[in-house]
């Protein structure tokens, strides 16, 4: 167990519809970052909040959204979804310390259909 | 931004054998190198990292050597072993003081395979 937690681990859902990804970082973890691995292909970062706020975008689609509430934890949220989003969604924290490295979650498997 | 070419993209080794894997990074203002390790299904795991003020780094059958000049890192990995088969991802990033302060920019993968 990293620590990080990411749920649901498993999403199925069809074409046009929105589901929400929740994770909680590691104890103490001020910073989440979201990346998107679809298959055979590396991670693409999507979006970092730090303490609350955003502090950084990547390839991150408009159809897609995220916040980090005031207990750390943080949800993306991706809406009017498309064949092409199926992927795995992972979440990462990084320690507050600043000992560099990201701890990443389990991943959420996003299936559309 | 960064951009960070990693190859090859499958490597298939006999067991005990070495293994190589090289990334360049195109952002010269980066000065932190991460490997990740990926299991079949599972979440990407640290397992070496290197600063731009270090050439090479070593962790028993695992070792990075970072070129600056060339902008260009590699994974080396000795004494292969069927367990060391999995997905391994270089990333790059310019870190500097405060937590929160980076995104790393991975590189698209290696899928090593270590055959007993």
């Amino acid at each position: 167990d990293s620590g990080v937690t990411q749920t649901p681990k498993h999403l199925i859902t069809a074409t046009g519809q929105r589901v929400t990804l929740r994770c909680s970082p590691r104890s103490g973890d001020l910073s989440v970052y979201w990346y998107q691995q679809s298959l055979d292909q590396g991670l693409q970062f999507l979006i970092q909040y730090y303490n609350g706020e955003e502090r950084a975008k990547g390839n991150i689609l408009e159809r897609f959204s995220a916040q980090q509430f005031p207990d750390l934890h943080s949800e993306l949220n991706l809406s009017s979804l498309e064949l092409g989003d199926s992927a795995l969604y992972f979440c990462a924290s990084e320690s507050s310390s600043f000992d560099y490295g990201y701890t990443f979650g389990s991943g959420t498997r996003l299936t559309v259909v | 931004g960064e951009n960070v070419e990693q190859h090859p993209s499958t490597l298939s080794v006999q067991e005990g054998d070495s293994a190589v894997i090289k990334c360049t990074y195109s952002d010269s203002a980066s000065n932190y190198f991460p490997w990740y390790k990926q299991e079949l299904g599972k979440r990407p795991q640290l397992i070496i990292d290197i600063r731009s003020n270090v050439g090479e780094k070593k962790d028993q059958r695992i070792a990075v050597t970072l070129n600056k000049t060339a902008k260009h890192f590699s994974l080396h990995i000795t004494e292969t072993q069927p367990e060391d088969s999995a997905v391994y991802f270089c990333a790059a990033t310019e870190a500097y003081s405060g937590a929160g302060s980076y995104q790393l920019t991975f590189g698209k993968g290696t899928k090593l395979s270590v055959i007993p």
